[in-house]
């Protein structure tokens, strides 16, 4: 009864290789979030999506974007990556207002870039 | 965005005795605080949170209270136990709309 499914667990890529991360939800909530999180560091925010408006956080490199397709989807690609890419990626949902702030968190993909 | 400051970054305690963790925001319109349990490799799970309308929250062992005034809120394990041993994140949010994260306290509980 997995409600916020991320894909692959760990990916592998190569230094400028392309990749992308996916996350999926079963909840139905408006907004979607990209967190990276490095080791023994806090989750930092990427960007998210409230529907389909995307909100960037002013420090996310460029190399990093994202696509939300529909409701249920939300993917982040990462057009060249870099060593210092190598991180846990987790995807978060929430539905602000009417009590409903909670987060809840997929369980992450760890990327690896060789 | 939101700045959220936490100290310590790692507290060691013994068995049984209480661990408090504490944070401080900068944006004055954050009303959600939540708190995050981590354990190695594994996603942040909510283990309590707190709305900007009340002071003090408690569930079991554990306890949160919030300072709207000074902007700082408090996690209190009381009773710890060895499986309390994991990073703790707090974090804050507007309206449930953006969180943003402290940078975590490493908690090892001594048996």
């Amino acid at each position: 009864d997995a409600m916020v499914i991320q894909n692959p667990r760990y990916q592998v890529t190569q230094f400028g290789k392309p990749v992308t991360l996916s996350c999926s939800q079963t909840l139905n909530h408006n907004v979607m979030y990209w967190y990276q999180q490095k080791s023994s560091q806090a989750p930092k925010l990427l960007f998210h999506y409230y529907d389909k408006d995307f909100n960037n956080e002013a420090d996310t490199p460029d190399n990093f974007q994202s696509r939300r397709p529909n409701t249920s989807f939300c993917f982040l690609d990462i057009r060249s990556p870099g060593l210092g890419d190598a991180a846990m990626y987790l995807c978060a949902t929430s539905t602000p207002g009417q009590g409903g702030e909670k987060l809840f968190f997929g369980s992450g993909t760890q990327l690896s870039v060789l | 965005g939101e700045n959220v400051e936490q100290h310590p970054s790692t507290l060691s305690v013994q068995e049984g005795d209480s661990a408090v963790i504490k944070c401080t925001y900068s944006d004055s319109a954050s009303n959600y605080f939540p708190w995050y349990k981590q354990e190695l490799g594994k996603r942040p799970q909510l283990i309590i949170d707190i709305r900007s309308n009340v002071g003090e929250k408690k569930d079991q062992r554990i306890a949160v209270t919030l300072n709207k005034t000074a902007k700082h809120f408090s996690l209190h394990i009381t009773e710890t136990q060895p499986e309390d041993s994991a990073v703790y994140f707090c974090a804050a949010s507007r309206q449930g709309n953006q969180f943003y994260f402290g940078t975590g306290t490493s908690l090892t509980v001594i048996p």
